[in-house]
């Protein structure tokens, strides 16, 4: 079976702060992915990341970046210099090699000006 | 980028009614589409998975004749809420992948449904 949790319900910083938002996962499969995706008030998923099991390198992307540490099963993901622009529910997700999406909880992150 | 097309983006009908959302690969071939259903506050839950030409798996506890799934084409995946109520109120998020199960999946922008 495979399971994500978000811990965070919410969470909310002022702008230019750092946040980071945790997501530990369980999967039985040996190959599997993980992503993260943005989801704005106005609903569409906006896609950030995808990860591979075997790749733990972390990944940094502007002000966004992630890191992939297998052996706690954690994929967290860190923006820096938080803007208001940032403010929406963030998803990580599992899927195994087979399987389908398993999205975790959401974190919703509110960046105040 | 690969580009999934929802339609509509949000629809309002009187509980009795019969809705139809439609989800389009734009620029590749859809063998499997996805659809999903999120309420307020709430996590995206699958509901269904397509083949085209195929019938639809549904997840369990999904009602297969109130939520209809049709899976016509490589590029069109339909759903269909029958006699909707108000508790089918909800985000419906409709995805399609192109080949095997480790390719990437497209998510459309979502329909949201409100029954009165």
């Amino acid at each position: 079976a495979q399971k994500v949790t978000q811990a965070q319900t919410e969470i909310s910083v002022v702008e230019k702060e750092d946040v980071t938002l945790d997501c530990v996962y369980e999967t039985r499969d040996t190959t599997y992915y993980l992503f993260w995706y943005k989801q704005p008030p106005s609903g569409e998923l906006v896609f950030l990341i995808r990860r591979n099991s075997f790749d733990e390198q972390n990944e940094i992307s502007g002000r966004y970046s992630w890191n992939f540490q297998k052996s706690t099963s954690s994929f967290n993901f860190t923006i820096t210099a938080s803007q208001v622009v940032d403010s929406a529910v963030y998803f990580c997700a599992v899927r195994g090699e087979g399987q389908n999406f398993v999205f975790g909880p959401g974190t919703r992150l509110s960046v105040l000006p | 980028g690969a580009v999934v097309s929802q339609h509509p983006s949000w629809v309002i009908c009187k509980s009795g009614t019969s809705v139809k959302i439609e989800c389009r690969s734009l620029d590749f071939q859809a063998t499997t589409m996805f659809w999903y259903r999120q309420f307020p506050k709430q996590s995206l839950m699958l509901m269904a998975t397509s083949n085209e030409g195929s019938k639809a798996t549904y997840e369990q506890g999904v009602e297969k004749d109130k939520f209809l799934i049709n899976h016509a084409s490589l590029t069109l995946s339909t759903l269909t809420v029958t006699s909707a109520h108000p508790e089918d109120s909800s985000f419906y998020i409709c995805s399609a992948r192109d080949g095997g199960a480790n390719q990437p999946q497209h998510f459309g922008d979502g329909t949201r449904l409100s029954i009165l």
